[in-house]
């Protein structure tokens, strides 16, 4: 069966501090992997999406990055965080391929900026 | 670009049926997607449409109407548990499938 990590569960960083969130999955090749940000008491925010090793697209400008450095690893990175940046982050994935209509999430991060 | 409404919080009684509509407004459309999300959890995938109509999963059914823009999750016969925030999520489908997600409802059902 799939499985799918996210680490850490929570961060506390300070304003100006890097940023690396780690996303795995498992049992699964070729995935779409997605980083999305909730907001507290909002919707979710599409942040980046990948199809493939080194594939990123992104959907907003921001101080945020994003990296896939393996076919099941996705990474989320800043060099500098803001006070907006605070929020619940999701790694999800689907199938590839366009052959799927359902995202699995992993269980999320949640950080605080200082 | 993409938007979705849905009301942001509903009231019902344990038992009861509640309706959950979502209007979207997106190119490329492909369907639409519902999940639930309780406090502090991840969200997790309820059901789906992509033609017009009923799609029913227990005490779950999923409506949609493609030329309305409009769908809505029916819940039946609701129970404690079932209070929760639930998103409505359209998927683009471009290249590959892209999901929007609304700014979710959040349904507190009371005893």
């Amino acid at each position: 069966s799939q499985t799918i990590h996210q680490w850490p569960a929570t961060l506390v960083q300070p304003v100006g501090s890097p940023l690396s969130l780690e996303c795995t999955v498992e049992g699964t090749s070729n995935p779409n992997l997605y980083w999305y940000r909730q907001a507290a008491g909002r919707g979710l925010q599409l942040l980046f999406y990948s199809v493939g090793i080194g594939q990123i697209s992104s959907e907003v400008p921001q101080n945020l990055s994003a990296s896939r450095p393996q076919d099941r690893q996705f990474i989320l990175s800043s060099k500098k965080l803001l006070l907006s940046d605070s929020g619940f982050y999701l790694c999800a994935w689907s199938a590839g391929s366009g052959g799927d209509y359902e995202q699995y999430f992993g269980p999320g991060t949640r950080l605080t900026v200082t | 670009g993409q938007s979705l409404e849905q009301p942001s919080e509903v009231t019902a009684v344990e038992g009861a049926i509640v309706q959950i509509n979502c209007t979207y407004q997106t190119s490329g459309f492909y369907g639409l997607s519902w999940y639930q999300q309780h406090d502090g959890g991840a969200p997790t995938f309820l059901s789906y449409n992509a033609l017009d109509g009923l799609e029913e999963t227990g005490r779950f059914s999923s409506f949609l109407s493609r030329s309305d823009s409009y769908g809505y999750l029916l819940l039946q016969e609701l129970q404690m548990k079932d209070s929760a925030s639930y998103f409505c999520a359209v998927i683009d489908r471009g290249y590959f499938n892209k999901f929007y997600f609304g700014s979710g409802t959040k349904l507190n059902v009371k005893p």
